[in-house]
Protein backbone atom coordinates (compact mmCIF):
# COMPACT_ATOMS: atom_id res chain seq x y z
CA UNK A 1 0.00 0.00 0.00
CA UNK A 2 1.51 3.44 -0.47
CA UNK A 3 2.08 5.42 2.70
CA UNK A 4 4.61 7.98 3.73
CA UNK A 5 6.69 7.90 6.62
CA UNK A 6 7.72 10.69 8.67
CA UNK A 7 10.51 9.11 11.15
CA UNK A 8 10.44 11.71 13.69
CA UNK A 9 7.63 12.38 15.74
CA UNK A 10 9.32 15.20 18.28
CA UNK A 11 11.95 16.99 17.37
CA UNK A 12 13.32 19.87 19.80
CA UNK A 13 15.74 22.25 18.85
CA UNK A 14 17.22 25.49 20.32
CA UNK A 15 16.83 28.88 18.29
CA UNK A 16 19.30 29.07 15.29
CA UNK A 17 20.13 25.46 15.10
CA UNK A 18 19.71 24.17 11.82
CA UNK A 19 17.14 21.61 10.62
CA UNK A 20 15.69 18.45 8.76
CA UNK A 21 12.94 16.52 9.29
CA UNK A 22 12.89 13.63 7.03
CA UNK A 23 9.60 12.52 4.53
CA UNK A 24 10.12 9.10 2.22
CA UNK A 25 6.89 7.83 0.44
CA UNK A 26 6.56 4.53 -1.32
CA UNK A 27 5.18 4.77 -4.38
CA UNK A 28 6.96 4.02 -7.86
CA UNK A 29 5.31 6.62 -10.49
CA UNK A 30 5.30 10.48 -10.55
CA UNK A 31 4.26 12.15 -7.78
CA UNK A 32 3.74 15.61 -6.50
CA UNK A 33 4.42 16.15 -3.13
CA UNK A 34 4.32 18.69 0.08
CA UNK A 35 4.74 20.00 3.14
CA UNK A 36 2.21 21.73 5.63
CA UNK A 37 2.52 22.86 8.81
CA UNK A 38 -0.29 23.87 11.58
CA UNK A 39 1.23 26.54 14.34
CA UNK A 40 -0.42 26.12 17.84
CA UNK A 41 -4.17 26.99 17.62
CA UNK A 42 -4.26 27.49 13.50
CA UNK A 43 -5.43 25.44 10.28
CA UNK A 44 -3.48 23.45 8.35
CA UNK A 45 -1.35 25.48 5.75
CA UNK A 46 0.91 24.89 2.69
CA UNK A 47 4.61 25.36 3.59
CA UNK A 48 5.92 24.27 -0.02
CA UNK A 49 5.24 21.52 -2.58
CA UNK A 50 6.75 19.92 -5.54
CA UNK A 51 5.66 19.09 -9.00
CA UNK A 52 8.28 18.86 -11.47
CA UNK A 53 11.45 20.72 -12.35
CA UNK A 54 14.31 21.63 -10.15
CA UNK A 55 14.38 19.10 -7.29
CA UNK A 56 15.25 21.56 -4.94
CA UNK A 57 11.99 23.99 -3.85
CA UNK A 58 11.61 26.75 -1.59
CA UNK A 59 8.93 27.53 0.41
CA UNK A 60 7.90 30.58 2.77
CA UNK A 61 9.84 31.33 5.81
CA UNK A 62 12.72 30.11 4.66
CA UNK A 63 12.23 26.75 4.46
CA UNK A 64 13.21 23.91 1.41
CA UNK A 65 12.65 20.59 0.24
CA UNK A 66 14.76 18.34 -1.99
CA UNK A 67 13.12 15.68 -4.18
CA UNK A 68 15.66 12.84 -4.28
CA UNK A 69 13.71 10.64 -6.48
CA UNK A 70 16.20 7.36 -6.34
CA UNK A 71 15.66 7.97 -2.57
CA UNK A 72 11.75 8.55 -2.54
CA UNK A 73 12.42 11.01 -0.04
CA UNK A 74 11.60 15.06 0.56
CA UNK A 75 13.48 16.13 3.39
CA UNK A 76 12.19 19.70 4.69
CA UNK A 77 15.07 21.68 6.00
CA UNK A 78 15.59 25.37 7.58
CA UNK A 79 19.47 26.37 8.12
CA UNK A 80 18.40 28.06 11.28
CA UNK A 81 15.09 27.96 12.88
CA UNK A 82 13.12 30.10 15.33
CA UNK A 83 11.10 30.32 18.28
CA UNK A 84 8.15 30.81 16.08
CA UNK A 85 8.83 27.94 13.82
CA UNK A 86 7.24 25.99 16.77
CA UNK A 87 4.37 24.17 14.93
CA UNK A 88 3.67 20.54 13.47
CA UNK A 89 4.69 19.75 10.10
CA UNK A 90 3.16 17.14 8.21
CA UNK A 91 4.69 15.62 4.73
CA UNK A 92 2.02 14.51 2.09
CA UNK A 93 2.33 12.69 -1.48
CA UNK A 94 -0.25 12.60 -4.28
CA UNK A 95 1.15 9.35 -6.68
CA UNK A 96 0.07 9.51 -9.65
CA UNK A 97 -1.04 13.31 -9.74
CA UNK A 98 -4.68 12.42 -9.28
CA UNK A 99 -6.92 14.06 -6.22
CA UNK A 100 -6.06 11.13 -3.62
CA UNK A 101 -3.29 12.95 -0.71
CA UNK A 102 -1.46 10.25 1.64
CA UNK A 103 -0.57 11.82 4.49
CA UNK A 104 2.90 11.58 7.32
CA UNK A 105 2.28 11.03 10.50
CA UNK A 106 3.28 14.88 11.49
CA UNK A 107 6.45 15.79 13.35
CA UNK A 108 6.27 17.94 16.07
CA UNK A 109 8.69 21.10 16.60
CA UNK A 110 9.39 22.73 19.68
CA UNK A 111 11.86 25.83 19.35
CA UNK A 112 13.58 26.14 22.75
CA UNK A 113 13.75 29.94 22.78
CA UNK B 1 -15.76 33.09 -0.31
CA UNK B 2 -11.93 33.58 -0.21
CA UNK B 3 -10.93 29.82 1.81
CA UNK B 4 -12.44 26.92 3.34
CA UNK B 5 -15.28 28.02 5.66
CA UNK B 6 -16.91 25.29 8.84
CA UNK B 7 -19.19 25.96 10.77
CA UNK B 8 -20.08 25.13 13.70
CA UNK B 9 -16.08 26.19 14.87
CA UNK B 10 -16.74 24.77 18.41
CA UNK B 11 -19.76 21.99 18.85
CA UNK B 12 -20.38 20.54 22.41
CA UNK B 13 -22.74 17.59 22.26
CA UNK B 14 -24.18 15.34 24.87
CA UNK B 15 -23.12 11.51 24.19
CA UNK B 16 -25.73 10.14 22.35
CA UNK B 17 -27.07 12.92 20.23
CA UNK B 18 -26.33 13.33 16.45
CA UNK B 19 -24.41 16.28 15.02
CA UNK B 20 -23.46 17.66 11.61
CA UNK B 21 -20.55 19.51 10.57
CA UNK B 22 -20.79 21.62 7.63
CA UNK B 23 -18.03 22.82 5.11
CA UNK B 24 -17.87 25.17 2.26
CA UNK B 25 -15.05 24.51 -0.27
CA UNK B 26 -13.65 26.83 -2.34
CA UNK B 27 -15.79 27.85 -5.38
CA UNK B 28 -14.79 25.64 -8.25
CA UNK B 29 -12.95 23.34 -6.29
CA UNK B 30 -13.38 19.58 -7.80
CA UNK B 31 -11.88 17.74 -4.84
CA UNK B 32 -13.69 17.59 -0.95
CA UNK B 33 -11.88 15.72 2.08
CA UNK B 34 -13.07 14.98 5.80
CA UNK B 35 -10.17 14.33 8.10
CA UNK B 36 -10.30 13.73 11.79
CA UNK B 37 -7.58 14.83 14.02
CA UNK B 38 -7.49 14.28 17.76
CA UNK B 39 -5.43 15.63 20.48
CA UNK B 40 -1.61 14.69 19.63
CA UNK B 41 -2.70 12.57 16.62
CA UNK B 42 -1.68 13.19 12.90
CA UNK B 43 -4.02 13.24 10.13
CA UNK B 44 -6.96 10.51 9.33
CA UNK B 45 -8.61 10.38 6.89
CA UNK B 46 -12.66 9.89 6.64
CA UNK B 47 -14.02 10.48 3.40
CA UNK B 48 -13.57 11.55 0.03
CA UNK B 49 -15.16 13.24 -2.68
CA UNK B 50 -14.13 14.01 -6.01
CA UNK B 51 -16.84 15.36 -8.66
CA UNK B 52 -19.44 13.30 -9.66
CA UNK B 53 -17.71 10.03 -9.34
CA UNK B 54 -18.70 8.13 -6.11
CA UNK B 55 -16.94 8.79 -2.81
CA UNK B 56 -14.26 6.95 -1.06
CA UNK B 57 -15.61 6.19 2.00
CA UNK B 58 -12.97 3.65 3.48
CA UNK B 59 -11.77 5.83 5.76
CA UNK B 60 -15.39 6.38 7.93
CA UNK B 61 -15.03 4.76 11.38
CA UNK B 62 -17.97 3.05 11.74
CA UNK B 63 -21.46 3.15 10.27
CA UNK B 64 -22.61 6.19 12.44
CA UNK B 65 -20.68 8.25 10.23
CA UNK B 66 -22.00 9.49 6.98
CA UNK B 67 -21.53 12.04 4.65
CA UNK B 68 -22.77 13.81 1.41
CA UNK B 69 -21.75 16.66 -0.91
CA UNK B 70 -24.80 18.22 -2.34
CA UNK B 71 -24.68 19.99 -6.11
CA UNK B 72 -20.82 19.01 -5.70
CA UNK B 73 -20.23 22.02 -3.16
CA UNK B 74 -21.51 22.06 0.20
CA UNK B 75 -20.49 18.78 2.16
CA UNK B 76 -22.28 17.81 5.42
CA UNK B 77 -20.81 15.12 7.90
CA UNK B 78 -23.12 13.67 10.03
CA UNK B 79 -22.37 11.67 13.18
CA UNK B 80 -25.09 9.57 15.09
CA UNK B 81 -25.37 8.88 18.10
CA UNK B 82 -21.85 10.10 19.26
CA UNK B 83 -19.83 8.84 21.48
CA UNK B 84 -16.61 10.25 24.23
CA UNK B 85 -13.98 8.90 20.78
CA UNK B 86 -16.13 10.91 18.50
CA UNK B 87 -14.24 13.93 20.02
CA UNK B 88 -11.73 15.72 17.63
CA UNK B 89 -11.24 18.91 15.25
CA UNK B 90 -12.76 17.52 12.26
CA UNK B 91 -11.34 19.21 9.21
CA UNK B 92 -12.16 19.93 5.32
CA UNK B 93 -10.15 20.38 2.48
CA UNK B 94 -11.16 21.07 -1.15
CA UNK B 95 -8.58 20.71 -4.11
CA UNK B 96 -8.70 22.41 -7.22
CA UNK B 97 -7.59 20.08 -9.26
CA UNK B 98 -6.00 16.97 -10.18
CA UNK B 99 -2.08 16.83 -8.18
CA UNK B 100 -3.02 20.08 -6.60
CA UNK B 101 -2.23 21.05 -2.96
CA UNK B 102 -5.27 21.11 -0.34
CA UNK B 103 -6.92 23.87 1.02
CA UNK B 104 -7.86 23.50 4.46
CA UNK B 105 -10.68 25.30 6.52
CA UNK B 106 -10.09 25.97 10.23
CA UNK B 107 -12.12 22.57 11.26
CA UNK B 108 -14.72 22.13 13.91
CA UNK B 109 -13.83 21.02 17.66
CA UNK B 110 -16.23 18.59 18.07
CA UNK B 111 -16.76 17.63 22.13
CA UNK B 112 -19.17 15.06 23.47
CA UNK B 113 -19.71 14.88 27.01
Amino acid sequence: AQSVSQHNHHVILSEAASLELGCNYSYGGTVNLFWYVQYPGQHLQLLLKYFSGDPLVKGIKGFEAEFIKSKFSFNLRKPSVQWSDTAEYFCAVTPGRNYQLIWGAGTKLIIKP
Amino acid sequence: GAGVSQSPSNKVTEKGKDVELRCDPISGHTALYWYRQSLGQGLEFLIYFQGNSAPDKSGLPSDRFSAERTGGSVSTLTIQRTQQEDSAVYLCASIPRRGSEAFFGQGTRLTVV
